[in-house]
């Protein structure tokens, strides 16, 4: 069966430090995949999305950014964090039935 | 980036009654979600609709697409404990990348 995985859960970074968040997709092959932002009691935003190993599309300019080195890995990172980066950071992968997402990754910037 | 209108915004609501939760889109969807999200974790998928004017049922759980293929509602009937929650709308325009834009959320409390 197809599982997502995102780490770590929670995170709290100072202003201007670097970030790496990991997802990685298992049981399926050339997923979609995506990453998301959630402002605290808000919906989600899409950040970017990937189609394929090295394809990545941006949604939004920010201070983000995301690669995808594997098929089933999907990285969001930052140079240099900023406090509005805060929020939490949910990965995905699109099937047939619709999106799947991963557990979210609660990132404070102070 | 767009997001769909979801109503009502939040909800308080006795244990044993029933939930009626809508999202409207000024464009149409080939695809209608419903997920739910509980405090910390990411959204599950609790029912998706494919077909303009499809009733779908999952438990207590009732969705409709709607026929303009620009609106959708959810209904809860005998609402418990674990309802609570955000539920989220979510349409999706197949395509090269599959994207979600989502509902703004209807926050559901439940009192017993």
């Amino acid at each position: 069966s197809q599982t997502i995985h995102q780490w770590p859960a929670t995170l709290v970074q100072p202003v201007g430090s670097p970030l790496s968040l990991e997802c990685t997709v298992e049981g399926t092959s050339n997923p979609n995949l995506y990453w998301y932002r959630q402002a605290a009691g808000r919906g989600l935003q899409l950040l970017f999305y990937s189609v394929g190993i090295g394809q990545i599309s941006s949604e939004v300019p920010q201070n983000l950014s995301a690669s995808r080195p594997q098929d089933r890995q999907f990285i969001l990172s930052s140079k240099k964090l900023l406090l509005s980066d805060s929020g939490f950071y949910l990965c995905a992968w699109s099937e047939i039935y619709g999106y799947t997402f991963g557990s979210g990754t609660r990132l404070t910037v102070v | 980036g767009q997001q769909l209108n979801q109503s009502p915004q939040s909800m308080f609501i006795q244990e044993g009654e029933d939930v009626s939760m809508n999202c409207t889109s000024s464009s149409i969807f080939n695809t209608w979600l419903w997920y739910k999200q509980d405090p910390g974790e990411g959204p599950v998928l609790l029912i998706a609709l494919y077909k303009a004017g499809e009733l779908t049922s999952n438990g207590r759980l009732t969705a409709q697409f709607g026929i303009t293929r620009k609106d959708s509602f959810l209904n809860i009937s005998a609402s418990i404990p674990s309802d609570v929650g955000i539920y989220f709308c979510a349409g999706l325009l197949t395509g090269t990348a599959s994207k979600l834009t989502f509902g703004t959320g209807t926050r559901l409390q439940v009192t017993l």
